[in-house]
């Protein structure tokens, strides 16, 4: 079945840049999705990029997607305290289906 | 607007007990979808419905978990002979079919404890 892979943990000084990794299986992913979960709180949708689009930029966040190697990656530019959370990677393969989400990576950022 | 909202916040409940789990999705959202999480998980999903019918309830364990959407609007999840295992947070989402992504927004979640 569909599998969504990441790692599970990453620690950044406040100020730096951020990347946190995912890697998918499912070679019929049509739209992937970031979302952050804040210690007790729900899923809060960050962006998402479509298959067909390599990159997309949306102010201190820049999504990345290597379709060939089913890869995708978010990049948080000058990290703050506020953005430690769990950072989750989901896909769908059609719009309106069931999301597959990883396990979740876990930002810690130190000022 | 309102978000969804998701009720109760807590659930304490003993095994063989049933519970009900309600949620109130955006309004004007036509898609629902129940998904669990387990601690150190990602969400798992168990069921979604368009309007009242559910359109896929294959992430469902099993016949102790059914969910209904009678209005095409609230929906509750039911949840039969509970088990220590059921313990999780269960999230809800809705999103607007028809739109560019389809895009879920998630409530807060019910945290569910059996004992």
């Amino acid at each position: 079945g569909e599998d969504v892979e990441q790692s599970l943990f990453l620690s950044v000084r406040e100020g730096d840049s951020s990347v946190i990794n995912c890697t998918y299986t499912d070679s019929s992913s049509t739209y992937l999705y970031w979302y952050k979960q804040e210690p007790g709180a729900g899923l809060q949708l960050l962006t998402y990029i479509f298959s067909n689009m390599d990159m997309k930029q949306d102010q201190r966040l820049t999504v990345l997607l290597n379709k060939k190697d089913k890869h995708l990656s978010l990049r948080i530019a000058d990290t703050q305290t506020g953005d430690s959370a769990i950072y989750f990677c989901a896909e769908s393969s059609q719009a309106g289906t069931a999301l597959i989400f990883g396990k979740g990576t876990t930002l810690s950022v130190s000022s | 607007g309102a978000g969804v909202s998701q009720t109760p916040s807590n659930k304490v409940t003993e095994k063989g007990k049933y519970v009900e789990l309600r949620c109130d999705p955006i309004s004007g959202h036509t898609a629902l979808y129940w998904y669990r999480q387990s601690l150190g998980q990602g969400p798992e999903f168990l069921i979604y419905f368009q309007g009242t019918g559910a359109a896929d309830d294959s992430g469902l364990p099993n016949d102790r978990f059914f969910a209904v959407r009678p209005e095409g609007s609230v929906s509750t999840l039911k949840i039969q002979r509970t088990e220590r295992g059921d313990s999780a947070v269960y999230l809800c989402a809705s999103s607007l079919l028809g739109g560019n992504t389809d895009t879920q927004y998630f409530g807060p979640g019910t945290r569910l404890t059996v004992l």
